[in-house]
């Protein structure tokens, strides 16, 4: 069964940074595409970023290119997002998901979530 | 980048079939958006019902079903049942490799 669980989330300042981290169980981890997702509170799912199988290729939503970070480890099955100058929009639920193939960007399965909350 | 429109809110009465919708501002929807669809209940992670146009997951009850209907996607809940109140979100990549998500459709059955 796949498992997705993230962590990392919490309380920032505004121009602060973070790093989230999903730990991936029950896949081929190395096989698969992985995204981020977040919701911001009330609002509606708005797409982040993504990173195919091998790690070559990251792809960003205008909101948060330049500033966030996506990678991956294999070896540990996990994957990250490096957030850095934070903003108070950037409040919200991210969501890792697993994606459909090795280079796709749409979600297959979710994790549960990390909140994130950007405030001074 | 595109916006990807939803109807905000739809109510169905249980037994009935009802419709959502998914429009690109770029192109009409087609294949290459690959249009998938979530649902979210509250308080819960979202999960994905149809992906690229029709395609069911293993958890997807049967009653739904996804097509393309007059250059848009649409979700097609056949039979609402009261467990399908919820939020539902379509994806398009109206660009190759920046989808973008719909505002989302609140459907109540009542």
């Amino acid at each position: 069964e796949v498992e997705l669980v993230e962590s990392g989330g919490g309380l920032v300042q505004p121009g602060g940074s973070l790093r989230l981290s999903c730990a991936a169980s029950g896949f081929t981890f190395s096989s698969y595409a992985m995204s981020w997702v977040r919701q911001a509170p009330g609002m509606g799912l708005e797409w982040i970023s993504a990173v195919s199988s091998s790690g070559d290729r990251t792809y960003y939503a205008d909101s948060v290119r330049g500033r966030f970070t996506l990678s991956r480890d294999d070896s540990k099955n996990t994957l990250f997002l490096q957030m850095s100058s934070l903003r108070v929009e950037d409040t919200a639920v991210y969501y890792c998901t697993k994606n459909g193939g090795p280079v796709a960007t749409h979600p297959h399965h979710w994790g549960q979530g990390t909140l994130v909350t950007v405030s001074s | 980048q595109a916006v990807v429109t939803q109807e905000p809110s739809l109510t169905v009465s249980p037994g009935a079939t009802v419709t959502l919708t998914c429009d690109s501002s770029i192109k009409p929807v087609t294949s290459g958006h690959y249009p998938y669809w979530f649902q979210q209940k509250p308080g819960q992670a979202p999960r994905t019902l149809i992906s690229d146009i029709s395609d069911k997951h293993p958890w997807t009850p049967a009653r739904f079903s996804g097509s393309l209907l007059g250059g848009k996607a649409a979700l097609t809940l056949s039979g609402a049942q009261p467990e399908d109140e919820a939020e539902y979100y379509c994806l398009l990549s109206s660009i190759p490799g920046r989808p973008v998500f719909g505002g989302g459709t609140k459907l109540t059955v009542l």
